[in-house]
């Protein structure tokens, strides 16, 4: 149980150009959803959260606008990454929680390369 | 100071032998610990959680110390295929249920 499933898994394109990234609750109802960035060798970095239904919560640091999430199920989150530069390629992890529980349940991640 | 901080490694250890790893946190009110294994070009899968009596499953030993605000990880009789990135992860609490800090991680190879 708690799987997580990300789409596309890797993507390439061209600068300028958006594009999205889906996550999906497989097999459970995801309060809330998570969306990191991890660069090579470096941390995890929390991007936002996003509760079902409401805004997202953007850390410091990240363009809201530039990145854009939606939550608009108990099962689906996406994020945009629009008018993407080279310095956006990165690993696009998502993470789903349950309700009542600190455990976050990741998503295989999707590997970003703009050129 | 970084609010979760690991030793990067690479620890490089043989086959059979045993490693741990600390980390150590800033905040004195975070609530929760756990110990995420990550293979490379992967994403993060949890270990175990840290419980404040100190667990263990298998090889792996997890311990919390509370007052000197650190967490470890011992691996015993350590396989080829343990190694991979462990990274020491903290809930602050405070109102914030699921937010998590990470740390950098610390690499593990473990040779034959």
């Amino acid at each position: 149980g708690a799987v997580v499933s990300q789409h596309p898994s890797w993507v390439i394109c061209k600068s300028g150009t958006s594009v999205k990234i889906e996550c999906r609750s497989l097999d459970f109802q995801a309060t809330t959803m998570f969306w990191y960035r991890q660069f090579p060798k470096q941390s995890l970095m929390l991007m936002a959260t996003s509760n079902e239904g409401s805004k997202a919560t953007y850390e410091q640091g990240v363009e809201k606008d530039k990145f854009l999430i939606n939550h608009a199920s108990l099962t689906l989150s996406t994020l945009t990454v629009t008018s993407a530069h080279p310095e956006d390629s990165s690993f696009y992890i998502c993470s789903a929680g349950v309700g009542g529980s600190y455990e976050q349940y990741f998503g295989p991640g999707t590997r970003l390369t703009v050129t | 100071r970084k609010e979760v901080e690991q030793d990067p490694g690479p620890f490089n250890v043989p086959e059979g032998a045993t490693v741990a790893f600390n980390c150590t946190y800033s905040n004195s009110a975070s609530q929760s610990f756990f110990w995420y294994r990550q293979d490379c070009r992967k994403e993060p899968k949890l270990l175990m959680s840290v419980y404040s009596s100190g667990n263990e499953d298998g090889r792996f030993t997890a311990q919390l110390n509370r007052a000197s605000q650190y967490i470890s990880l011992l691996i015993r009789d350590s396989k080829l295929s343990d190694s991979a990135t462990y990274l020491c992860v903290v809930n602050p609490g405070g109102g914030s249920n699921y937010q998590l800090i990470w740390g950098a991680g610390t690499k593990l190879i473990i040779k034959p």
